[in-house]
């Protein structure tokens, strides 16, 4: 599976954006980026997946380097509620292929929001 | 909004017991998922299920693990025989089958279940 990389641990105040980058050298021409976050005792939750094109949508937006190489996941005002481990998911599109919805999830970001 | 609901949301269990945990996936969702997560580890792939067979499993669901959809609405992850190291949080997901109208490819999970081994 190609793999990416995120930094351990973010930080940021209420009220403020928030960038959240994503290393992924080793995508495929076919990879998804997905990325999911997960707040404290529960489970993962989708925020937003795209392949090329920058993606928008009411959680979050998605900036994809012309590349693919890399990611951001751009939170325009983070509140408490966010903080959370935001995970960065390359999701082969072998759309009927057996592995369909097998995610490999890494540490991930741990995000801490300040008041 | 439909969510994934789960049950027990924790069980204490004794090492050698037999252990079912329940999953109500998203009504219309034709793709099921098991994942568990071992406290301060990562979120780890269990097996998937589709058109009432298993899809893909990984290294971890070994003999000892079965899934099952016994009626329109459940989907079970059975632990035959409980170790200490099946401790975890057991997140029960589903979604929309490739190309399925309304795909995202988005997964929904539940709020998991804990399993306690002892």
């Amino acid at each position: 599976d190609a793999k990416t990389t995120q930094p351990n641990s973010m930080e940021s105040n209420e009220e403020e954006p928030v960038h959240l980058p994503c290393n992924h050298s080793t995508i495929s021409g076919t990879d998804y980026i997905h990325w999911y976050r997960q707040l404290p005792s529960q489970g993962p939750e989708y925020v937003i997946h795209g392949l090329t094109s920058n993606v928008n949508n009411r959680m979050a937006s998605l900036a994809i380097a012309e590349d693919r190489k890399s990611s951001t996941l751009i939170l325009h005002r983070a509140t408490l509620r966010d903080a959370a481990v935001y995970y960065c998911i390359l999701r082969p599109s072998n759309a009927g292929g057996t592995s369909y919805g097998k995610l490999t999830f890494g540490q991930g970001t741990i995000l801490t929001v300040h008041p | 909004e439909p969510e994934v609901t789960q049950t027990p949301s924790h069980q204490v269990t004794q090492m050698g017991q037999e252990v079912i945990l329940r999953c109500v996936p998203i009504s219309n969702h034709l793709y099921f998922y098991w994942y568990r997560q071992i406290l301060g580890q990562k979120v780890e792939f269990l097996v998937s299920f589709y058109n009432n067979e298993i899809s893909e499993k990984s290294e971890i669901f070994d003999d000892q693990f079965s899934v099952e959809r016994p009626d329109g609405s459940n989907f079970t992850l059975k632990i035959r025989s409980t170790k200490l190291e099946d401790s975890a949080m057991y997140f029960c997901a589903s979604s929309h089958s490739p190309g399925q109208g309304e795909d995202t490819g988005e997964l929904f999970f539940g709020e998991g279940s804990r399993l306690t081994v002892l």
